[in-house]
């Protein structure tokens, strides 16, 4: 079991520039979450998926971000553009029919 | 919406001192998760609760729901520096019977001097 697995594990980017965060699941996992981790607002919950299918995107501030589930092992979260205060800890999470909660090492991502 | 309050937001004590950590919530909790998070890394789980009274213990951390299942505790023992990191209590805000997304409390972040 090699984990959440997210990439990159921090990005530095220009501001305008789009940014693409990946995560791969617990193989099994039917469920996949990406949250936003800051000092000022903590861990928030973007978005989260039930076997590839979006249920719930109103965690996601803005039009300028999207996030896709092709296939059960593979999601993606873009922004774009970036910008300043898009800047945080992106982290990607699965489970297994609301148990079993697993979380990914995390995207530290700075906009420039 | 659900929203969980911890306190204190931070913490600083030493080593092999007792500490409690709280989490609150405005609502019933009917799954609440404790996460530890390390500088850098992502959310270990510590504990599940899930009835009200229920108090499990991992090692030297012992986590309680009170018996009106609004209140969560975490109780280290005798702490150590392996202790150090931010402690986030979790929990559905919907009562769905399984906890089909999480939100999270802002955290309490400890530190263990010598």
């Amino acid at each position: 079991d090699a984990g959440v697995i997210q990439s990159p594990r921090h990005e530095v980017t220009e501001m305008g520039q789009e940014v693409t965060l990946r995560c791969k699941p617990i193989s099994g996992h039917n469920s996949l979450f990406w949250y936003r981790q800051t000092m000022m607002r903590g861990l928030e919950l973007l978005i989260y998926f039930n076997n590839n299918v979006p249920i719930d995107d109103s965690g996601m501030p803005e039009d300028r971000f999207s996030a896709k589930m092709p296939n059960a092992s593979f999601s993606t979260l873009k922004i774009q553009p970036s910008e300043p205060r898009d800047s945080a800890v992106y982290f990607c999470a699965s489970s297994l029919v609301g148990s079993d909660w697993r979380f990914g090492a995390g995207t530290r991502l700075s906009v420039l | 919406s659900q929203e969980l309050e911890q306190s204190p937001q931070s913490l600083i004590v030493q080593e092999g001192k007792n500490l409690t950590i709280n989490c609150t919530s405005s609502k019933t909790l009917y799954g609440l998760y404790w996460y530890k998070q390390k500088y850098g890394e992502g959310l270990i789980f510590l504990m599940m609760l899930q009835k009200g009274g229920e108090e499990k213990s991992h090692e030297k951390i012992t986590a309680k729901l009170d018996e009106k299942k609004q209140q969560s505790s975490l109780h280290i023992t005798a702490s150590q520096p392996s202790h150090a990191g931010i402690y986030l209590c979790g929990a559905d805000p919907i009562n769905t019977g399984t906890a089909s997304k999480l939100t999270f409390g802002t955290g309490t972040r400890l530190q263990v001097t010598l």
